[in-house]
């Protein structure tokens, strides 16, 4: 089966430094997704990965790891507006989008 | 519009009561799909379309279908509702038919009672 572990909940202290990890068996690859989702908002877009290493986007940084099966995001300077679920997801072999639980990020002043 | 938007925000609904979800989208993408979200689970496929007139199953297709008569629309509907639909409704879209960057909707929240 196809399967998709992040860990259920993480808390980081506003100004800090933390990393979500991701890993995942699919049915073959075709890129990994964040997603970052508010309380009663929908998903938005962080990044994408189609190809091993690092991709920066401002605070923000996610890894892959095809060999491993395995991705991180990072979030650097962490703001209190970080307070939210992240999402990974993965696309399989038939384009369509498999995802995680998501992970419940708490930020403490 | 701007986007994508759903309609109802919320709804409460008896169980065996027919109910259609909306989505519409302004940007012209091709692709569309309804999700369902649950606590503890990822989101789940319900129903795609790579491009108006066609349509695919998901992951969890039994008691829903869709239909797209072009491209800007894409309605859910449950025709026989149970409470086990009970969830948050989430319709995206993306600019190709394989699945690219995908934008949410702000979602309906069902409740079969």
């Amino acid at each position: 089966g196809q399967n998709i572990d992040q860990p259920t909940e993480m808390t980081a202290t506003e100004g800090a430094i933390v990393q979500i990890n991701c890993t995942y068996q699919t049915s073959g690859f075709n890129g990994l997704f964040w997603y970052q989702q508010h309380a009663g908002e929908a998903p938005t877009f962080l990044s994408y990965n189609v190809l091993d290493g690092l991709e920066e986007k401002g605070r923000f940084s996610s890894f892959l790891s095809r060999s491993k099966g395995y991705s991180y995001l990072l979030l650097k300077e962490l703001q209190m507006k970080d307070s939210a679920s992240y999402l990974c997801a993965v696309r399989d072999s038939n384009y369509q989008l498999i995802w995680g639980a998501g992970t419940k990020l708490i930020i403490k002043p | 519009i701007a986007g994508i938007t759903q309609a109802p925000t919320s709804q409460i609904l008896a169980a065996g009561r027919r109910m259609t979800l909306r989505c519409t989208q302004d940007m012209r993408h091709n692709a569309m799909y309804w999700y369902r979200q649950d606590l503890g689970l990822g989101l789940r496929l319900i129903h795609y379309s790579n491009t108006a007139g066609t349509t695919g199953k998901g992951e969890v297709p039994d008691g829903y279908s869709v239909s797209r008569a072009n491209t800007d629309d894409f309605p859910l509907t449950l025709a026989s509702a149970v409470p086990s639909q009970t969830s948050v409704y989430f319709c995206a879209s993306s600019p190709g038919t394989s699945a690219d960057t995908q934008y949410f909707g702000p979602g309906t929240r069902l409740t079969v009672l």
